[in-house]
């Protein structure tokens, strides 16, 4: 079974920190897509940032970075200058099959205290 | 431009009734998603359509249908809800071009 792990289930750091979030995944695919969405206490979901798989250059956005190895099937989310509004679940989630659907890992809940 | 819009945003059935959930979008997106979400899980899809006219399973289908009648809007029908359908509900749009979805904002639903 195709299996996507977030080995962190909740984390705490202090705003400003920076902080980095883990998730491997397991798929026999080459090309590929890999996501992590934002949930926080609103229940939306938001795309925090997207990564080709066959791009080598790791995918930024604003203070969002990713890590991604994709011999390790590794894809690390590092949040810098972290904010009081990142406080949510995260989820990774890549596509893992030839048909592009997502599937996501179980998510890591991150607070960012004052 | 709304999105993603999913009605009704709360609902509360008895075991054994029935209701559709609904999802409409107006992005023109091809794709068109389903999923739920449990407490302490991710995502995972009940049905898709890739495009008007066509819908497939996912990873939980049971005791679901679902209906694409038309680009914009696809919507999930319980038949005969159960409790372990209890769930946040999540409509979700891709478009054709791109690898992404685009989420509404969820739908609470608790069978009793």
């Amino acid at each position: 079974a195709q299996t996507v792990t977030q080995s962190q289930p909740e984390m705490s750091v202090q705003e400003a920190e920076t902080v980095t979030l883990s998730c491997t995944y397991d798929t026999s695919e080459n090309n590929y897509y890999l996501f992590w969405y934002k949930q926080p206490p609103s229940r939306q979901m938001i795309l925090v940032i997207r990564q080709e798989a066959y791009k080598q250059q790791n995918a930024t956005e604003n203070r969002f970075s990713v890590n991604f190895q994709k011999a390790a099937k590794s894809f690390s989310l590092k949040i810098s200058d972290s904010q009081l509004g990142d406080t949510a679940m995260y989820f990774c989630a890549p596509t893992m099959n030839r048909d592009d659907k997502i599937i996501f890992g179980k998510g890591t809940r991150l607070h960012i205290l004052p | 431009n709304a999105g993603v819009t999913q009605t009704p945003k709360f609902q509360v059935l008895k075991t054994g009734q029935s209701m559709t959930l609904q999802c409409a979008q107006d992005m023109n997106h091809n794709s068109m998603y389903w999923y739920r979400q449990d407490p302490g899980m991710g995502l995972r899809l009940i049905y898709y359509s890739a495009s008007e006219g066509t819908t497939d399973k996912g990873e939980v289908p049971n005791g679901y249908n679902v209906s694409r009648l038309n680009k914009r809007e696809f919507s999930l029908r319980l038949e005969s809800a159960a409790p372990s359908q209890t769930s946040v509900y999540f409509c979700a749009t891709s478009p054709a071009n791109t690898v992404r979805e685009y989420f509404g904002p969820g739908t609470r639903l608790t069978v009793t």
